[in-house]
């Protein structure tokens, strides 16, 4: 089975340092990785994905990601933390269905807090 | 230009009541999803249509009847409320093709059950 997870519910960071949120997965095959972020009472925006190539992945608002497979992880990076990023960060796995069917499997989210 | 689209809102009802939440996309995509976040934010799976038919639909009580009327939109009727559907509801929708496709989310529908 599929599967993603992140070992912490919660990373505190200073404005302007370096943050990384972290993601292991567990997949059979080649795995298909997602970032979202979901601020207060919002969605989820989609930040970045890692399919195949290049292992340092650039999203939106200044993330980046990186996947490394002997390790079987894909942590999300940032290398100057704004008090906007506060939000919840889900790692997410695309499971394949039938044909070209799937659908993502989350981890259950990582609460980020910025502070000034 | 709001990209997927949710309503209501908001929900609060009675338990044992029937509701509809409704998504539109106008992303011109083909996969249209429901997902379910609790109150720990663990989000999951529960239906997904492709081109009007059902292609997902995991293990959710039979009281779950999603209906798609088109490819852009998927509703989702509730019957007999209980408690346990108090939650928040995400509709999302993705263009198939490619190895993958990147899935967009609505805004979430929050339903409290009393």
């Amino acid at each position: 089975a599929q599967s993603v997870a992140q070992p912490e519910d919660q990373v505190n960071v200073a404005e302007g340092n370096p943050l990384t949120v972290k993601c292991t997965y567990s997949v059979s095959g080649n795995p298909y990785l997602f970032w979202y972020v979901q601020y207060p009472n919002r969605g989820l925006q989609f930040l970045l994905k890692y399919i195949t190539g290049d292992n340092l992945v650039k999203g939106s608002y200044g993330f980046e990601a990186e996947f490394n497979k002997s390790q079987t992880s894909f942590h999300l990076k940032k290398p100057s933390a704004l008090v906007s990023d506060s939000a919840l960060y889900f790692c997410a796995v695309y499971r394949r269905g039938g044909g070209s069917q799937g659908n993502l499997i989350f981890g259950k989210g990582t609460k980020l807090s910025v502070k000034p | 230009d709001t990209a997927v689209s949710q309503t209501p809102k908001y929900l609060v009802t009675q338990m044992g009541n029937d509701k509809s939440i409704k998504c539109e996309q106008n992303l011109g995509h083909d996969t249209m999803y429901w997902y379910k976040q609790d109150s720990k934010k663990f989000l999951k799976i529960m239906f997904s249509y492709n081109n009007k038919e059902l292609i997902i639909n995991e293990t959710v009580p039979n009281r779950f009847s999603p209906k798609s009327p088109d490819k852009a939109h998927l509703n989702l009727h509730i019957n007999s409320l209980e408690l346990g559907d108090s939650a928040v509801y995400f509709c999302a929708s993705s263009q198939t093709g490619g190895e993958t496709d990147t899935q967009y989310f609505g805004p979430g529908t929050r339903l409290t059950v009393l």
